[in-house]
């Protein structure tokens, strides 16, 4: 069965360092997402992509995130000066028009 | 702005007793419904989703769910709850006439007693 998958599984990185999280979405999926989880609050949306642009950002997803999709299969989630409070668990989800969107097992982000 | 309620932050329930876990939610227009299920420190998992139709909805594990529009809940069911099915259940809305954004409720953690 195809699914999204995500690495690493666990970052840590230190505070104000850059960090890129990687999905590789299912393949025939057009659409593309970046959830986030702070621990033990609810799953928050972050953007959404599709035709190789940003269709959605929530208020969340500022000047320090970037999304990329570098090549055909690859989807990346860069924050480029992380702060302590960008830990969490970050999901990326992809999905067929209007069709319900398959999660991966979720990079788990800490910031010391 | 879409929104899900999910009233209860744990739910218990006897091995082989119904469960029932509450959503509510709010749409500008119509809804795309879904239930996802989390066990821990994994991802979250499709249970089923409810688009248009018959407003009982089947899914996985023997999970069913029944939209209803006056009330505007979409409440998740099972006949018979088992241990394993102990986890984290996310009721989630999208705006059929909006973009792809889910809207996430805060959870329910279902605990199922042997």
């Amino acid at each position: 069965e195809p699914e999204v998958t995500q690495t690493p599984s666990h970052q840590v990185t230190q505070m104000g360092q850059e960090v890129i999280l990687r999905c590789v979405p299912i393949s025939n999926h057009l659409y593309f997402y970046w959830y986030r989880q702070i621990l033990g609050q609810k799953v928050e949306f972050l953007v959404s992509f599709y035709n190789n642009e940003i269709s959605e950002k929530s208020e969340i997803f500022d000047d320090q995130f970037s999304v990329e999709r570098p090549d055909g299969s690859n989807f990346t989630l860069k924050i480029r000066s992380t702060k302590l409070e960008d830990s969490a668990m970050y999901f990326c989800a992809s999905s067929a028009l209007r069709q319900e969107a398959f999660f991966g097992q979720g990079t788990r982000l800490t910031v010391v | 702005a879409q929104s899900v309620a999910q009233p209860e932050d744990q739910v218990n329930v006897a091995e082989g007793n119904p469960l029932t876990v509450k959503c509510t939610y709010s749409v500008s227009g119509n809804p795309y419904l879904f239930w996802y299920v989390q066990y821990p420190n994994r991802g979250l998992q499709f249970l089923l989703k409810y688009i248009t139709g018959d407003n009982l909805v089947k899914g996985s594990y023997g999970f069913e769910a029944e939209f209803n529009k006056s009330q505007t809940s979409f409440h998740l069911k099972k006949p018979s709850a088992l241990v394993s099915d102990s986890a984290l259940y996310f009721c989630a809305v999208r705006d059929i006439g909006g973009n792809n954004r889910l809207a996430f409720g805060k959870g329910n953690q279902v605990v199922v007693i042997p």
